[in-house]
């Protein structure tokens, strides 16, 4: 059926390691966004792309890498360079107004 | 973008209508205003969407006055299934570069 894959639901990761968190959809959708959820907090966003080979910092890029090189995926890559990168991550898809979110990856530093 | 401005919480109990309000001082004319509602360790899902006056679906109605500075989300009979955060958002038709979701409005529906 349509819409949005994050993988893994849960991740963990040693301190100084870089991990790639992995957004796949289905529903044709030319924009993508990736934020970050804190306990108790709002989405704030890290980056988006609004098309194919293209994308632009959100709020908090630094420490996170994106790629888009085809419309279906958008993976983020939480790197060593983000001091505090315990978070739930949410994907989202766009069409018009509307935005469709994934499952989350809830992302642990041990 | 315009900025909104929500309580951080409500509580209210099973079968009573709820009321969330949202201030948008800085609306522009082409924003719309959209609803979204996130439960623990999910997404958020959309709820409903108006520009102005009253909207309303099967789970929701919006409320707009005429100024459009702020906007009233309407849960009519709440379960304990309605528990959750409530965001509102402004952001102009066909150019929602950005979605900004500020920290939103929790609801918590007691027995």
């Amino acid at each position: 059926d349509g819409g949005i894959t994050q993988s893994p639901k849960y991740l963990f990761r040693k301190e100084g390691q870089n991990v790639t968190l992995s957004c796949e959809q289905n529903l044709n959708h030319d924009a993508m966004y990736w934020y970050r959820q804190d306990p108790g907090q709002g989405l704030r966003l890290i980056y988006y792309s609004q098309i194919v080979n293209d994308f632009q910092k959100g709020d908090i890029a630094e420490g996170y890498s994106v790629s888009r090189e085809k419309k279906e995926s958008f993976p983020l890559t939480v790197t060593s360079a983000q001091k505090n990168p315990t978070a739930f991550y949410l994907c989202a898809t766009r069409q018009n107004t509307e935005a469709f979110f994934g499952q989350g990856t809830r992302l642990t530093v041990v | 973008l315009a900025k909104t401005t929500q309580p951080i919480s409500m509580d209210s109990y099973e079968g009573q209508e709820v009321n969330i309000t949202c201030s948008h001082n800085n609306i522009a004319t082409n924003d719309y205003i959209t609803w979204y509602q996130q439960f623990p360790s999910q997404g958020p899902r959309f709820i409903i969407q108006g520009y102005k006056t009253k909207v309303t679906n099967e789970v929701a109605s919006l409320f707009i006055p005429a100024d459009r500075k702020s906007s009233t989300l309407s849960l009519p009979r709440v379960s304990l299934s309605d528990t959750a955060v409530y965001y509102c958002l402004v952001g102009e038709t066909y150019n929602f570069n950005k979605f900004y979701f500020g920290s939103g409005t929790k609801l918590n529906v007691k027995p």
